[in-house]
């Protein structure tokens, strides 16, 4: 079975700082990895996703993420962190070799302060 | 930009009521999601439609829960009789290709907040 872990249920950062939110998963085969941010009383917004390729993958709003096979890890990071972007962020994971569902983690709180 | 539509945003009822969650996706997007997210938690899959088809309904509480997509276009997730623990937010999603293309982002609606009393 596919499983995301997000170990840290609230990170809080100054603005300017550069931020990482930290994501491991597990699946079977090789996986389709995805970061979505959720603001209050919304949906989840897509951000980016890992298929293939560059293990750098760059998103919306200035994020990127780095997917590590031998840790499977997949780390949300920013160089300088906005209070904007403080919001709930969610890592999923679907197993490319099974077409199964997403997976999604239980989320990180961001909370970025001036 | 389009966007997923979902209605209600938010829907108070006694419990052993019926409630309706409605849900138009992006127009031309096949694959259609309804997830119940409970707070605190990530979330979760509760059926998946291809068209008018559903492909997976593994996780939906049969006895009590509904969903259809009769003419592959929007949806219609019920509950009857609700119970205190559905207490959480209905998200729809869509996205343009099925299983078969998996890498494909899915797009979420608002999110119907149902509380149950």
């Amino acid at each position: 079975a596919q499983s995301v872990a997000q170990p840290e249920d609230q990170v809080n950062v100054a603005e300017g700082n550069p931020l990482t939110v930290k994501c491991t998963y597990s699946v079977s085969g090789n996986p389709y990895l995805f970061w979505y941010v959720q603001y209050p009383n919304r949906g989840l917004q897509f951000l980016l996703k890992y298929i293939t390729g560059d293990n750098l993958v760059k998103g919306s709003y200035g994020f990127e993420a780095e997917f590590n096979k031998s840790q499977t890890s997949f780390h949300l990071k920013k160089p300088s962190a906005l209070v904007s972007d403080s919001a709930l962020y969610f890592c999923a994971v679907r197993d490319t070799g099974t077409a199964s569902k997403l997976t999604f983690g239980t989320g990180t709180r961001l909370q970025v302060t001036l | 930009e389009a966007e997923v539509a979902q209605s209600p945003r938010y829907k108070i009822t006694e419990k052993s009521q019926a409630v309706a969650f409605w849900c138009d996706p992006i127009s031309g997007h096949a694959t259609l999601y309804w997830y119940r997210q409970i707070l605190g938690q990530g979330p979760e899959l509760l059926v998946q439609f291809q068209d008018e088809s559903v492909v997976d309904d593994s996780q939906l509480p049969k006895d009590r829960f509904s969903a259809e997509r009769l003419k592959g276009v929007d949806s219609t997730l019920k509950i009857q009789p609700a119970e205190l623990g559905d207490s959480a937010m209905y998200l729809c999603a869509s996205s343009p290709n099925g299983a078969a293309r998996s890498y494909n982002e899915q797009f979420f609606g608002p999110g119907t907040r149902l509380t149950v009393l």
